[in-house]
């Protein structure tokens, strides 16, 4: 079993509509979690940070985790076609030790 | 946010060569890392790049085909060596901004393809 899991996709939703990507882990040593989007040939981009469970929220873009059920969420409102991209979790366990898993990434399309 | 470049952004080689990347950082940081997109798979961790001594690999990682330098806070290099076609991937460096926040960013990638 992978550490984190994460459906690959693709997802296509229409413009305006909410979009819900979602990750599971089963190592609860996991303490702060995020989320990169990634644009095709480009860099992984860092989105949301955090490392508490409950939601965070920048602009269009919630960040959920729930440390119970080893289950994170990134939920983007008001999706437009530039949201188009692959979207990556990834999660560390040691604030010292910076190394980080990730999910294979989920490939997002919005149609116009 | 730490601004990275990486160079070169692309290249193809041939089976059996090596090719050296470069990571260029515009401000000192503590953590470097390098790490390996394959299609369709994960980012994989390949190892830590730790400034004035050898680099830390992941399991399945070995420095005689990955070896690794970091001369200062700003800047490290990766040598895919003795390449396969299985070497096809993208490479990417990424740093810890630090500031109390492990917060980590990633350069822009270098694409490998192996003939």
């Amino acid at each position: 079993q992978k550490e984190v899991e994460q459906d690959p996709g693709p997802l296509s939703v229409p413009e305006g509509a909410i979009v819900s990507l979602n990750c599971t882990y089963s190592n609860s040593a996991f303490q702060y979690f995020m989320w990169y989007r990634q644009y095709s040939r480009k860099g992984p981009e860092l989105l949301m940070y955090t490392y508490s469970s409950g939601n965070k929220e920048d602009g269009r873009f919630t960040a959920q985790v729930d440390k119970s059920s080893k289950y994170i969420s990134l939920f983007i409102r008001d999706s437009q076609p530039s949201d188009s991209a692959t979207y990556l979790c990834g999660m560390g366990s040691n604030f010292g030790n910076e190394k980080l898993t990730f999910g294979t990434g989920t490939r997002l399309t919005i149609i116009p | 946010s730490a601004v990275i470049s990486q160079k070169p952004s692309r290249d193809i080689c041939q089976r059996g060569t090596s090719l050296t990347i470069q990571c260029q950082v515009d401000s000192q940081v503590t953590m470097m890392f390098w790490y390996r997109q394959q299609p369709g798979q994960s980012l994989t961790l390949i190892a830590t790049a730790n400034q004035g001594s050898e680099a830390t690999y992941e399991s399945g990682f070995v420095i005689d085909k990955f070896p690794i330098s970091r001369p200062n806070l700003t800047f490290s290099t990766l040598t895919v060596s003795n390449m396969s076609p299985e070497d096809s991937s993208i490479y990417l460096c990424s740093v810890v901004s630090g500031h109390g926040v492990n917060e980590q960013f990633f350069g822009p990638g270098t694409r490998l393809t192996v003939l």
